[in-house]
């Protein structure tokens, strides 16, 4: 009865390959997100989506491209991989709320290492 | 901009050892404040949450009061277990430079409690 899931759980990977990382929630929320985790713990908004629009968007490389296809899912597509993308990329949902009271569900993480 | 500023950890205490983890805020606006709980190897997870000024959040034995004289939304509890130690997170929901609403992490910190 996972809510949110993401795979893979780890990813290793040499620079300058192409990967994905997927997401699904079977919680009925419509609006998902991804967030990265930096070594320090530190973390990060990447994008969001509600009903398979493009909310935010931060300051995030182009190498790395989001992909709706249904509200229920949100990939993560990353090309040209480098050192520094190395990091935990957690995907997480919610109901729409303006106010972003309703909380977030996170997935358990996709742990990429970039060598 | 919007940020959160929290204690640096590990924190590290003994079972039944009463608990301060430490958060101040900035904000533009008006926000709602959080705290999260990422135990290990899995992902963020709502512990608590205030939505105004005055307003105390409590769950699980945790409390945090929404200070804004102070700016500031100190986690307490008044005797931790084992089962308590993960990484904890402030947060806050505020419209940022961009005039959007989003939900901004602090960098966590680390409770270790030691039986």
């Amino acid at each position: 009865d996972t809510a949110v899931s993401q795979t893979p759980k780890y990813l290793v990977t040499q620079m300058g390959n192409d990967k994905s990382i997927k997401c699904e929630q079977n919680l009925g929320h419509d609006t998902m997100y991804w967030y990265k985790q930096d070594s320090k713990k530190f973390l990060k908004i990447m994008f969001s989506y509600n009903n398979k629009e493009l909310i935010i968007n931060e300051t995030v490389p182009n190498r790395f491209s989001p992909k709706s296809p249904d509200k229920a899912h949100l990939n993560l597509h990353i090309n040209s991989l480098e050192l520094g993308d190395s990091a935990v990329y957690f995907c997480a949902s919610s109901h729409r709320d303006r106010n972003y009271n309703s909380p977030l569900h996170f997935g358990n993480g996709t742990r990429l290492t970039v060598t | 901009g919007n940020s959160v500023t929290q204690m640096e950890g590990p924190v590290t205490l003994s079972e039944e050892a009463f608990l301060t983890i430490n958060c101040t805020y900035t904000a533009t606006g008006y926000p709602s404040l959080f705290w999260y709980v990422q135990y290990p190897g899995e992902g963020l997870q709502l512990l608590l949450k205030a939505t105004k000024a005055d307003d105390k959040g409590s769950n699980k034995g945790f409390e945090a009061t929404y200070r804004k004289e102070t700016t500031s939304f100190h986690l307490e509890k008044g005797s931790v277990q084992v089962s308590d130690s993960a990484v904890y997170f402030c947060a806050l929901s505020d419209r940022g430079d961009t005039g959007r609403r989003a939900l901004t992490f602090g960098s966590g910190t680390r409770l270790q409690v030691q039986p």
